[in-house]
């Protein structure tokens, strides 16, 4: 049964748009999430994370917003860019409940066309 | 940010050998991790040790068995290769004891004929 989804395997957006990629999660133990990059035939990529504590946090073009009501979270990038192109998968774990293992989602292939 | 390097990055290999996958950090972690990942999967784990000769199965069942010798070393290995082995498989290393992050390798790409 998967605990963290991201019901949208793929989205397209223009150069210069924002891009925003989603997750939901089922497990409300779950106290820290991350996104993580990856391009394919190479091992994910950290970018961003958000503390259950905080409902948003910032690094740069990426901002990551985490509603704990909704379990849910995502992951907007302003602007986008071609080199974003890639798959982002969300992670979470919870300390407490999981002993820190990760629990990932199936991915979303971002485009973003020039 | 972890170094993390695996090799080989590609392995084509015929079914009953025996492979090793090789992991290791240079950032002196204490955990590290073993995932398989299918393409439009999530990544499943399948091992992890949080030390020295201390090893765990993960959630998904694996026929692979690790090794912690090392605190920078951290082997997996395949005793019979079979072509439902076939898939990518990722190292991690993290440290902290809460909230940490994970750090990847650049995976290996296995092929069981």
């Amino acid at each position: 049964d998967q605990q963290v989804k991201q019901n949208s395997p793929s989205l397209s957006v223009q150069e210069g748009r924002i891009s925003i990629l989603n997750c939901d999660y089922t497990n409300s133990m779950f106290d820290y999430f991350l996104w993580y990059k990856k391009y394919p035939a190479e091992g994910p990529t950290f970018l961003i994370s958000i503390s259950s504590i905080k409902d948003k946090n910032e690094d740069g073009r990426f901002t990551v917003f985490l509603n704990k009501s909704a379990k849910h979270l995502s992951l907007h990038i302003v602007p986008s860019q071609p080199g974003d192109s890639a798959v982002y998968f969300c992670a979470a774990s919870s300390y407490l409940n999981t002993g820190n293992q990760f629990y990932f989602g199936t991915g979303t292939s971002l485009t973003v066309i020039p | 940010e972890a170094d993390i390097y695996q090799t080989p990055r590609y392995l084509v290999i015929g079914t009953g050998k025996k492979i090793t996958l090789e992991c290791s950090q240079t950032m002196g972690h204490d955990k590290m991790y073993w995932y398989q990942q299918d393409p439009g999967m999530e990544l499943h784990l399948i091992h992890y040790s949080y030390g020295v000769n201390s090893t765990e199965k993960g959630d998904l069942s694996s026929e692979s068995t690790v090794s912690r010798i090392r605190t920078e070393h951290f082997p997996l290995t395949l005793e019979s290769a079979r072509p439902s082995h076939t898939s990518q498989y990722l190292c991690a290393s993290s440290e902290g004891v809460i909230q940490e992050t994970q750090y990847f390798g650049p995976g290996t790409r296995l092929l069981v004929l």
